[in-house]
């Protein structure tokens, strides 16, 4: 079974500074992949940045960048240049590779809530 | 770009009664996932659909269960319901893609049941 662990459950930051939020996980898989999601006041779940657990180069999508480090199964979310915007809810999640095909279910971390400061 | 519609977006239902929950996945996604959301909490995870056919399944009570149908549509009927039932439930599709390794799941905007 995979676990994921939050342990922040409220951030906050000033605008357009950076931010970083922490997620760590267990698995005793081996091929897996990490995501960040962000569930904004309107509740939509949101992609924000994946990462395939074999790639060494952690991932980066514009603002955010993930800190990867598999052999510490820990997988941080930063978010440079903080925009309102972000404020948020943010989950960690991790899905196993279901080795080819399309199933494969999510397990999320417990959120961070992200505020935003003007 | 169609995405996931889920509804009805909001139902009230009385403790005991039946309720029954749509999601109509982005065409050509051969896979429907089913997420509880707690008030508070991350989204637990219940049942999961791949070519019609039951794929996993994690925390779903007896009192619920689900279907895919041919035209890829998912109805998940809850019954019994009780006040813990109450949550955002969330549908999420994934792309038949055979070739890559990962399929990213996208979510519907969710269903918020309500048991009084």
């Amino acid at each position: 079974a995979q676990t994921v662990t939050q342990s922040q459950p409220e951030m906050s930051v000033q605008e357009a500074e950076t931010v970083t939020l922490s997620c760590t996980y267990d698995t005793s898989e081996n091929n897996y992949y990490l995501f960040w999601y962000k569930q904004p006041p309107s509740r939509q779940m949101i992609l924000v940045i994946r990462q395939e657990a074999y790639k060494q180069q952690n991932a980066t999508e514009n603002r955010f960048s993930v800190n990867f480090q598999k052999a510490a199964k820990s997988f941080s979310l930063k978010i440079s240049d903080s925009q309102l915007g972000d404020t948020a809810m943010y989950f960690c999640a991790t899905r196993l590779d279901a080795g080819g095909t399309s199933y494969g279910k999510l397990t999320f971390g417990q959120g961070t809530i992200l505020t935003v400061h003007p | 770009a169609a995405g996931v519609i889920q509804s009805p977006r909001h139902l009230i239902k009385e403790k005991r009664e039946t309720a029954t929950l749509k999601c109509y996945p982005i065409p050509r996604h051969d896979t429907v996932y089913w997420y509880q959301q707690g008030p508070g909490q991350d989204p637990q995870f219940l049942i999961s659909f791949y070519e019609k056919m039951q794929s996993d399944k994690g925390s779903i009570p007896d009192r619920f269960s689900a279907q895919q149908f041919s035209d890829y549509h998912s109805e998940l009927n809850m019954s019994s319901l009780e006040l813990g039932d109450s949550a955002l439930y969330f549908c999420a599709s994934s792309p038949r893609q055979r070739r890559t390794r990962y399929n990213e799941q996208f979510f519907g905007p969710g269903t918020r049941l309500t048991v009084l």
